[in-house]
């Protein structure tokens, strides 16, 4: 059974520093790009960014890049979010996802979704 | 950056079709698929490439893409059915991912 578990959530302040973990277990976690997505408090979801399989290559949306650091240690079964400089805005559930097949360019859609964990920024 | 739009809000009655529509600019060009979010639950993947169903899903649901707008049907509604639901799409060329606003479903 895939099954992905996020960690590292919590109570942070403003223009501090957070890093999320989420190991994936249940499947060849080297053969699939993964992602983080978030979904803040009554809102919709929001792709976050991608990571290829061997961790060469990651993508992130427009709002986030600069701030967000995705990367992947295979060896540990594992994808990391690393967020900077944390606003208000970044308050959300972080949802780490697997790509529904292991495809050579992109994730395509998610067949698989951890709990998530939840940040929340504030004073 | 691409849009997609989804109605907030559709009403059906227990036993009815609910169909909630998603569309953006091009999207003959795209594969969308559906994710159905309960409160306080992760997404779960109810339809992928506009209407291939995942192991484990109701054949209740399945999914159209007429080009124009894609489109999640569900027949034979249940009260389980209640529920968020998000249409996405993959934009091959800037290799990102998009959601939709997400619909509520309410069983009435």
């Amino acid at each position: 059974e895939v099954q992905l578990e996020e960690s590292g959530g919590g109570l942070f302040q403003p223009g501090g520093f957070v890093r999320l973990s989420c190991v994936g277990s249940g499947f060849i976690f080297s053969r699939y790009w993964m992602s983080w997505v978030r979904q803040a408090p009554g809102k919709g979801l929001e792709w976050v960014a991608n990571i290829k399989q061997d961790g060469s290559d990651s993508y992130y949306e427009d709002s986030v890049k600069g701030r967000f650091t995705i990367s992947r240690d295979n060896a540990k079964d594992s994808v990391f979010l690393q967020i900077r400089s944390l606003r208000a805005e970044d308050t959300a559930v972080y949802y780490c996802a697997r790509a529904g097949f292991y495809y050579d360019y992109g994730a395509h859609y998610y067949s698989s979704w951890g709990p998530g964990t939840r940040v929340t920024v504030s004073s | 950056s691409y849009v997609l739009t989804q109605p907030p809000s559709v009403s059906v009655a227990p036993g009815e079709t609910a169909s909630i529509t998603c569309a953006g600019d091009n999207f003959g060009t795209k594969n969308a698929h559906w994710y159905q979010q309960k409160p306080g639950q992760a997404p779960v993947l109810v339809i992928y490439y506009d209407n291939d169903r995942p192991s484990g899903i109701p054949e209740r649901f399945s999914g159209s893409n007429s080009g124009k707008a894609a489109t999640l049907i569900i027949i034979r509604v249940e009260a389980g059915d209640e529920a968020d639901y998000y249409c996405q799409v993959w934009d091959a060329a800037s290799n990102r991912v998009v959601f939709g606003g997400g619909t509520k479903l309410t069983v009435l």
